[in-house]
């Protein structure tokens, strides 16, 4: 499976955009860029995903670089809700969603 | 719109117990299902999946094992727990199979086995 290389930790201000990034060097032309997020004591939730084009949903943008190596999860203006470990996916013709460690989002009153 | 419900929510076994963990999904049909295991600080791993009734795939060697009795019912079970079988156990459904289909998660089973 291709990987994905994320930042471990960052902070944001409450009502502030806040940028994600994820670097996935390895991307194969069919693989599809996924992020869920997690919160404490809770199970992923889907945020969004996009194979080429940029992205738009109420939740969030995901912004692909033009030689989809890089992608960027934006929320355009965070709460306190929005702290969570957020995850970077790859996913291809299987099934499988292979989480690695993910960012843990910290939002800063 | 599609829920996905599991139970229980928290479950306290001895060692060598019994496990049954249900997981049903409303408002969708023929949904690809998931098993997904998370240890204590650590990523989810996948146990099993299914594309339909009957048909299990597993992804991990252990002491569990999945059915799929209804077209929107998972069931893991294990005949004997172990000590490393704690963790958070979450189900998951998919619309269908590729990248273009994302998963949705249930609230997950926080299991400890003593």
């Amino acid at each position: 499976d291709a990987k994905t290389t994320q930042p471990n930790s960052m902070e944001s201000n409450e009502e502030e955009p806040v940028h994600l990034p994820c670097n996935h060097s390895t991307i194969s032309g069919t693989d599809y860029i996924h992020w869920y997020r997690q919160l404490p004591s809770q199970g992923p939730e889907y945020v969004i995903h996009g194979l080429t084009s940029n992205v738009n949903n109420r939740m969030a943008s995901l912004a692909i670089a033009e030689d989809r190596k890089s992608s960027t999860l934006i929320l355009h203006r965070a709460t306190l809700r929005d702290a969570a470990v957020y995850y970077c996916i790859l996913v291809f013709g299987n099934e499988k969603l292979t989480f690695g460690t993910g960012t843990r989002l910290t939002i800063i009153p | 719109s599609q829920t996905i419900h599991q139970w229980p929510a928290t479950l306290v076994q001895p060692v060598g117990s019994p496990l049954s963990l249900e997981c049903t999904v409303e408002g969708t049909s023929n949904p690809n299902l998931y098993w997904y295991r998370q240890a204590a600080g650590r990523g989810l791993q996948l146990l099993f999946y299914s594309v339909g009734i009957g048909q299990i795939s597993s992804e991990v060697p252990q002491n569990l094992s999945a059915s799929r009795p209804q077209d929107r019912q998972f069931i893991l079970s294990s005949k004997k727990l172990l000590l490393s079988d704690s963790g958070f156990y979450l189900c998951a459904w998919s619309a269908g199979t590729g990248g273009n289909y994302e998963q949705y998660f249930g609230p997950g089973t926080r299991l400890t086995v003593t």
